[in-house]
Order: structure tokens, then sequence, then C-alpha cells
């Protein structure tokens, strides 16, 4: 059964500095990976999605990258601001392709 | 953009009420979900549909069904509302494998 995991589960960073969250899964065949950004007490917002052929992703000041073989995802955000301050989620579908498997989060703190 | 609507962002309900939770699609996607989220537990999914009047369930079905009578609707139905399904309902829509998945803004549900 897939597991998604992201570590850490809080990050609280200053203003300015570029941050790693991680994620990770136990079956690598997987069809894709997607990046979810949550505010409190709202709905996910896709941010970016690979593909199991792709390597990255970039959209801004975010860069994901996957490695199958190694069952691992990153997601890096470059120059943090305080409006990045929310709940970042990563998911992955489950092995009949019919619903996506996520992690727990990684809740990011930026301070001014 | 495809966009998820939820009918209602917040809501309360007494116990034993019939409650419906509604989410509207508009991009013909043919896969519809919904997703409750709770502190510490995550995402957990309770039914899909990948087709017009076709569900399944998911992990946490108990106490919850469904409705799809139209490829842009997907329903949640609480039979008869209990405190501990107080929670965040998320609906969200897919198209094929290699698409991402589009979630609504949420419904907060408060059953006292």
């Amino acid at each position: 059964k897939q597991e998604v995991t992201q570590i850490p589960a809080a990050l609280s960073v200053p203003e300015g500095e570029n941050l790693v969250l991680n994620c990770s899964f136990t079956d690598s065949a997987i069809y894709n990976l997607q990046w979810f950004r949550q505010d409190p007490g709202k709905g996910l917002t896709s941010l970016l999605l690979i593909q199991s052929s792709q390597r990255e992703q970039t959209s801004g000041r975010l860069n994901a990258s996957l490695d199958k073989s190694s069952g691992r995802s990153t997601l890096y955000i470059a120059a943090s601001q305080p409006g990045d301050s929310a709940t970042y989620l990563c998911a992955v579908p489950n092995q009949a392709g019919t619903a996506l498997i996520f992690g727990k989060g990684t809740t990011l703190s930026v301070s001014s | 953009d495809v966009k998820v609507t939820q009918s209602s962002r917040y809501l309360v309900k007494r116990t034993g009420e019939k409650v419906f939770l509604e989410c509207v699609q508009d991009m013909d996607h043919e896969n519809m979900f919904w997703y409750r989220q709770d502190p510490g537990l995550g995402l957990r999914l309770i039914y899909f549909s990948y087709d017009v009047k076709m569900k399944e369930k998911g992990d946490i079905p108990e106490g919850y069904s469904v409705s799809r009578e139209k490829k842009e609707r997907f329903s949640l139905i609480l039979e008869s509302a209990s405190t501990n399904q107080t929670s965040m309902y998320l609906c969200a829509s897919s198209g094929d494998r290699v698409q991402g998945y589009t979630f609504g803004s949420g419904t907060r549900l408060t059953v006292v």
C-alpha cells in the first residue's frame, strides 16, 4: 500500500531564505506527483504536477524535482516571502489510479 | 482553468439532520472525489466517482453516501449527521491519469 511521508512537519524561516521541503513515497510505480498549497481553513491549490517521465517542474520561485527510483520529491522555494506561509502537501495516485494519497504536509512559516 | 465549486464554505447542522454537500466542476472531468480533512489524520478519501451514476467507496465511507446524476455535479450526503462528522470536506475532480487533481475551496461542517 502506497504511503507518503513529508519531512519536516513544520518549518520556520526568516524572509529571503531558500528552503527545501521533502516528500517520500513507498511505491515508485507512480504516474505523477503533485504538490499543493493550503492556507488555513481553505481548500488545496495545485502548485506543480510532475509526470513520471519528468525530472522537475518549475513555476516562478518554485521548483519541484522527482526521483522515482528513490521514491523522493523535493519542493524548492527560492527567496521565501511571508506570503509563502502555508501548509504544503504532496500527493501521488494510488496503484489503481483512482485516488490521491497525501502526505501529512509541511507547515511553513516565513517571518518578515 | 478548471474550477471546482463547493456550494457552502461553512455549515452548522444539528445531530440527526440529513446534510447535502454539493460540488460542481466545469471542465467535463470524468472523475470526482470527496475527501475529509482532520488535524493529525490528514486527507482521507470518502467516495469517488468515475462516471455518471457510478460510485466507489473510499477509505472511510461509513455514514456517507453520494450521488452523481450529472457529470459536472457530485453530491455528498450525510444520512444522519453525527458530531464525529464535524470536519473540513474537500471535493476534487480530475481527467485522465496524467492530469492533476483540482480541488474546491472546502466546506467546514460543524455538527452540534
